[in-house]
């Protein structure tokens, strides 16, 4: 059975601090996804990874960084946590080619 | 730029009535599409896909959905609801053939009345 997993289902976080969300996927997909998820908007792509240490910016990176350093582990990192960043965060992750996203269950997020 | 446009934010229905959920697109070339539905608590799972072809798509779950060029509409559709059905569905277009660069609609939230 294919499997997204993330760190935390929820989190509290203060203004400022450093903030790491985990994804792990046990499928040996090589791409792997960081979404925001907000009422009304839908979800939206922060970066995407086709391959370790690759990543490119999807529609909303500004404020977000990423780190893929090994092929089933795809970790977004909010270098001073804002308010503005409350949200649910869902990861996912595909084959290569022509494929479905897989997703995580999501991190909510409340940043205070 | 593409862009999804779900119209619906709510719909209710009665178990056992039929549904049929709104999808509008804009894109400039052939549409990849894409229907995930959300259970509580629970991450996105795909319904169906369209690529090519035949324009009718069977999914998972008595769904299906049909792709309207003239119309730039992806509805998804369901002859007959079910009360596990209550999710929120997302409509989602692509703009390469592998499914990476998706862009979503906002949602439709179904509530299934007994």
């Amino acid at each position: 059975d294919v499997k997204v997993t993330q760190s935390s289902r929820y989190l509290v976080k203060r203004t400022g601090e450093k903030v790491f969300l985990e994804c792990v996927q046990d499928m040996d997909h090589e791409n792997m996804f960081w979404y925001r998820q907000d009422p009304g908007l839908g979800l939206r792509l922060i970066y995407f990874s086709y391959d370790v240490k690759m990543k490119e910016k999807g529609d909303i990176p500004e404020g977000y960084s990423v780190s893929r350093e090994k092929k089933e582990r795809f970790s977004l990192i909010l270098e001073s946590a804002s308010t503005n960043q409350t949200s649910m965060y869902l990861c996912a992750s595909k084959i290569a080619g022509d494929g479905e996203q897989f997703f995580g269950p999501g991190t909510r997020l409340t940043v205070l | 730029a593409q862009s999804v446009t779900q119209p619906d934010i709510h719909i209710t229905v009665s178990e056992g009535a039929s549904l049929e959920l709104r999808c509008n697109y804009s894109y400039g070339a052939t549409p990849y599409l894409f229907w995930y539905v959300q259970s509580p608590g629970q991450g996105l799972q795909l319904l169906l896909k369209y690529f090519s072809g035949d324009t009718l798509v069977q999914g998972i779950k008595g769904f299906e959905a049909e792709f309207k060029r003239s119309q730039s509409s992806f509805n998804l559709r369901k002859p007959s609801v079910h009360w596990s059905d209550a999710a929120e569905y997302f409509c989602a277009v692509g703009a390469d053939n592998a499914g990476n660069m998706l862009t979503f609609g906002g949602g439709t939230r179904l509530m299934v009345k007994p």
